[in-house]
């Protein structure tokens, strides 16, 4: 399809993993980035990953990338109720300035 | 602070009003981009522009007009607006390969 897919909600309990998943499209994309929306905020970039990549690590965040299945997802590591945000998938396509988004997972952190 | 701003932060209008969204980044970007956001749907890219040309317009009404004067300031123009404009409008900026793309705050606009 023509869009970057994602489920909608995601409920963890403080300190267990949170994964988010996501669908993109282009298989030529050559960048895939995760966002973090928090309430009132525009999006801040929390990870990327390179298309030539598995799989990439940053403290708490793990970014798996399957090109194969074009499926990207997110795990949060010891999940804190700060986490609790909306976070977009995106990836660039084959234009340079081009950027297509998910609609986004809100994460819920339960204390 | 991502070092984009937005002007102003909510706006309530009427149909029948005039207004305008401003955005502003101190991070040196060559591109800038306006986003709708609206609730429970992706967010949609409007326009791009890249050294203060317009590269892209997503087919968006000609009730919104975007202005560009330099690198560093982009403003959207508002004009008998419609009730479904109601949204969040992001302004974006980003600079280089990676292309990442650095987000104001936003601005929350109701059209009454």
């Amino acid at each position: 399809g023509e869009d970057v897919e994602q489920s909608l909600f995601l409920s963890v309990r403080e300190g267990d993993s949170s994964v988010i998943n996501c669908t993109y499209t282009d298989s030529s994309s050559t960048y895939l980035y995760w966002y973090k929306q928090e309430p009132g905020a525009g999006l801040q970039l929390l990870t990327y990953i390179f298309s030539n990549m598995d799989m990439k690590q940053d403290q708490r965040l793990t970014v798996l990338l399957n090109k194969k299945d074009k499926h990207l997802s997110l795990r949060i590591a010891d999940t804190q109720t700060g986490d609790s945000a909306i976070y977009f998938c995106a990836e660039r396509r084959n234009n340079f300035n081009k950027f297509y988004f998910g609609s986004g997972t809100k994460l819920n952190v339960k204390p | 602070e991502t070092g984009v701003t937005q002007t102003p932060r909510h706006l309530v209008m009427g149909m029948t009003n005039k207004k305008s969204l401003k955005c502003e980044q101190h991070l040196g970007h060559n591109a800038m981009y306006w986003y709708k956001q609206s609730a429970k749907k992706p967010l949609e890219l409007m326009f791009v522009y890249n050294f203060k040309e317009q590269t892209e317009n997503n087919s968006v009404p000609s009730r919104f007009s975007p202005e560009c004067p330099n690198s560093s300031h982009l403003f959207l123009h508002l004009h008998t607006l419609q009730p479904e404009d109601s949204a969040l409008y992001l302004c974006a900026s980003s600079h280089g390969e990676r292309n990442e793309q650095f987000f104001g705050p936003g601005t929350r606009l109701t059209v009454l």
